[in-house]
Order: structure tokens, then sequence, then C-alpha cells
């Protein structure tokens, strides 16, 4: 069965730096995808990145980028410029495209808290 | 805004009482999946339906839940005689057909159930 670690209960960063969200996971399968969402408090859920399991690039979207290291089963978040709005909690999740649910598989969670 | 939306938001009941959740996805969305989130943790899978077909329900699903998705459009989810260990937060979420994007799945407010 496949297990998603989020080591880091909470964190915090000043505003304006880069902080890195760690994530690791267990799977025998080749083919994967994995997600990062955020749930700000009181708001629902979105996707913030994703990445193919297939693809060796690293994924960015604007000022999220992660590091993913597919044979160390890592998959790490890295927020540049932080933002008051990033304030949240961050979920990195696990899907098997090829499983018959397709569902998510999420972490624990880390409570990101940027200060003025 | 047409995102996946659930009714009611909050839902305070007795322990033994039925409730109902309900879940409306994106339009065109076939795929729908319900997750429980229980506090400090991540959510975890519950049900899925493709259409109006459930395809998979996890070990969580106790018998006394049942889940509906009667014309492929809305979800209902049911829980009879609740339990104190039924709090929590209900999450829907739904992802189109066929998809480019890594089967991103769209995620609903949450009902937030209380079982006294």
């Amino acid at each position: 069965a496949q297990t998603v670690t989020q080591s880091q209960p909470e964190m915090s960063v000043q505003e304006a730096e880069t902080v890195t969200l760690s994530c690791t996971y267990d799977t025998s399968e080749n083919n994967y995808y994995l997600f990062w969402y955020k749930q700000p408090p009181s708001r629902q859920m979105i996707l913030v990145i994703r990445q193919e399991a297939y693809k060796q690039q690293n994924a960015t979207e604007n000022r999220f980028s992660v590091n993913f290291q597919k044979a160390a089963k890592s998959f790490s978040l890295k927020i540049s410029d932080s933002q008051l709005g990033d304030t949240a909690m961050y979920f990195c999740a696990f899907m098997n495209p090829g499983g018959s649910q397709g569902n998510l598989i999420f972490g624990k969670g880390t409570k990101l808290s940027v200060k003025p | 805004d047409t995102g996946v939306s659930q009714d009611p938001r909050h839902k305070i009941t007795k322990r033994g009482q039925n409730v109902t959740f309900r879940c409306d996805p994106i339009s065109e969305h076939n795929r729908l999946y319900w997750y429980r989130q229980t506090l400090g943790q991540g959510p975890e899978f519950l049900t899925y339906f493709q259409n109006e077909a459930q395809l998979e329900k996890s070990r969580l699903l106790s018998d006394r839940f049942s889940a509906e998705r009667p014309k492929g459009s809305f979800s209902t989810l049911e829980i009879q005689r609740t339990e104190q260990g039924d709090s929590a937060m209900y999450l829907c979420a739904s992802s189109p057909p066929t998809s480019g994007r890594g089967n991103e799945q769209f995620f609903g407010p949450g009902t937030r159930l209380t079982v006294l």
C-alpha cells in the first residue's frame, strides 16, 4: 500500500523569504502523480502544483516549485517570496492513475504560518 | 462560480441520529470522491463514483455509511446511527472524465459534522 509522510507538522517563515516543505512517499508503482494541495483556514482545498512521475523535470507554478527525487521517493515543495496569503495547511498527496479508484492518498499535512 | 458545492456546511447532531450530506460536483465531471478529514489529519478516501456507479469503497466506510449518485450528477452520503467518532469534515471532490492534467481533483468546502 502506498503511504505519504510529511515530517514537519508546523513551519513558519518570514514574509518574502523562502520555505521548503518536505514529503516522502512509499510505492512500488513506476507511474504515478504527486500533488501539493493548500487548505487555507476555513476554506476549501486547492491544488498548488502537480508532478508526473515519468517527467524528470521538476514542476513549477509561479512562486511554487518542487524538488522531485524519484529514486529517493521525495517530493518537497519550495515557496519563494512567501506571502501572508500562503498561510495554510499544505498536504502532499499521491495518486496511482492505474488504480481502480484514482483516489488521492494524503499525508498528515504541514501547517505553514507566514509572519509579517 | 461553478465549483464543487456541499450542503450543509455544518451539521450538529446527537448520537444515534441519521444525517445526510449532499455534494454537487462541477458539471460534466463524471468522477466523484468522498473523503473524511479528522482534526490534525489529511483527508482519507471513503468512496468513489464514476457516473452513477459506485466503483470503490474504503474499509473506513462501515455499514452505517451509504452513498449514492443516482443520476450521475449530485451525490449524497448518509450516516445512520451516528457515533461520536463520526465527527469530522466530510469532503467531496470531482474530476473530469479525461484529463491530461494528472486527474486533478477539485474539492468542495466540506461539511463539518459534530456528533454530541
